[in-house]
């Protein structure tokens, strides 16, 4: 069975920093993409970061670039995403998901996590 | 970026009848779309990719079609547990992955 179970996340002040971690099993982490998508309080859903399975090439939306590093640990079946100079907009659950590609080339998410909430606040 | 406009916001029916969903992209997706469904308080779920495929145990009362710019999601026929909302992502080209803005499903 895939699991997905993200922890890290809490109450933090503006400019603070925080390190969300994702531990997976039930799958070949190593040869997985893996993606954080973040969701605010009441509102939809926002791709944030993707990682290819090798950790070397990495992806983010512009609103988190040169803030957030997303990162793995493939002996450890871990993803992570440390979250730097936070603000109250980065307020929000993060998942993270498990990317599947398909026969078409294309990748999709087929698997999340339960989520953890990240509040930036004073 | 490409931007992804799901209509209508909110949807409301009563069980059995039919639900249209729809997605529109400001330029073409080709056929790298997806549609998630997620329920209060859940995670959301994967229910169709490459625009008109079911994920793994998805029931058959989902199918899903379209191209380029316009995509649409149908419930043939709506259950309970259908009640939720529904978010398409594309997955073409470069990131950034957007999703719309969702579809809120809800009892009439």
């Amino acid at each position: 069975e895939v699991q997905l179970l993200e922890s890290g996340g809490g109450l933090i002040q503006p400019g603070g920093s925080l390190r969300l971690s994702c531990a997976t099993s039930g799958f070949t982490f190593s040869a997985s993409a893996m993606s954080w998508v973040r969701q605010a309080p009441g509102k939809g859903l926002e791709w944030v970061s993707l990682i290819y399975s090798g950790g070397s090439s990495t992806y983010y939306v512009d609103s988190v670039k040169g803030r957030f590093t997303i990162s793995r640990d493939n002996s450890k079946n871990t993803l992570y995403l440390q979250m730097n100079s936070l603000r109250a907009e980065d307020t929000a659950v993060y998942y993270c998901a498990k990317d599947r590609y398909y026969a078409s080339g294309s990748s999709y998410l087929d698997y999340w996590g339960q989520g953890t909430l990240v509040t930036v606040s004073s | 970026e490409i931007v992804l406009t799901q209509s209508p916001a909110t949807l409301s029916l009563s069980p059995g009848e039919r639900a249209t969903l729809s997605c529109r992209a400001s330029q073409s997706v080709s056929s790298s779309l997806a549609w998630y469904q997620q329920r209060p308080g859940q995670a959301p779920s994967l229910l169709i990719y490459d625009a008109s495929n079911r994920a793994t145990g998805v029931p058959a009362r989902f199918s899903a079609s379209g191209s380029g710019t316009d995509f649409t999601l149908t419930i043939s026929s709506l259950e309970p547990e259908d009640f939720a909302v529904y978010f398409c992502q594309h997955r073409s080209s470069w990131p950034p992955y957007t999703f719309g803005r969702g579809t809120k499903l809800e009892i009439k």
